[in-house]
């Protein structure tokens, strides 16, 4: 069955920087683009980035773009988000996301599974 | 940027009732457009893609209607396990996100 469990969150400063991991098991992950979407403390999901099946494409949001990089390793099966300069309006539960069709190369494609999310709080 | 809006924001109802969530995006995006289920504490679960397509898995209860800019969501026969908080999104351009129906009982 499709897994993805996401780890790396944690308290940073504002400015700071946070690496979260994405690992993904139950499905060919090289075929699949994958999303990052997060959600502030009791608010709605909100899109942050998306990464094509090969890496070759990668989409932002505008609240990220130029701060946050989303990348993969294929071979080990594993999306990645790096922040950097971290605000606290950052804050917020972030979820990997899989692509429901194989081999979507933009963001038009719908997600089918979700991880369990992982807390990133930015504070001093 | 396509807006995405959601109405109601809150819904209260009983078990047994029909409900229908409606979603408005600011311009037409076709039937790209993904209905997900919330529970407090959970990560979303999705339901519908295509607007009106089921996920595998995803009970018939649940239908999805729509095109251009107006989509509904309508759960039949609510059950307890189905108060939770729905959000819509477009995925036509950049994905966008309802604000969000929170279902509640009554």
């Amino acid at each position: 069955q499709v897994q993805l469990v996401e780890s790396g969150g944690g308290v940073v400063q504002p400015g700071g920087s946070l690496r979260l991991s994405c690992a993904a098991s139950g499905f060919t992950f090289s075929s699949y683009g994958m999303h990052w979407v997060r959600q502030a403390p009791g608010k709605g999901l909100e899109w942050v980035a998306f990464i094509r099946y090969d890496g070759s494409n990668k989409y932002y949001a505008d609240s990220v773009k130029g701060r946050f990089t989303i990348s993969r390793d294929n071979s080990k099966n594993t999306l990645y988000l790096q922040m950097n300069s971290l605000r606290a309006e950052d804050t917020a539960v972030y979820y990997c996301a899989k692509d429901r069709a194989l081999y979507c190369s933009s963001t038009s494609c719908p997600i089918d599974y979700w991880g369990q999310g992982t807390l990133v709080t930015v504070s001093s | 940027d396509i807006q995405m809006t959601q109405s109601p924001s809150s819904l209260s109802a009983s078990v047994g009732d029909r409900v229908t969530i409606t979603c408005r995006a600011s311009q037409g995006i076709s039937n790209y457009l993904a209905w997900f289920q919330q529970k407090p504490g959970k990560a979303p679960k999705s339901l519908i893609y295509a607007a009106s397509s089921l996920q595998s898995g995803v009970p018939s209860k649940f239908s999805g209607s729509g095109s251009g800019t107006d989509f509904t969501l309508t759960i039949s026969s609510l059950q307890p396990e189905d108060f939770a908080t729905y959000y819509c999104q477009q995925y036509n351009s950049y994905p966008s996100f309802g604000q969000g129906t929170r279902l509640e009982i009554k």
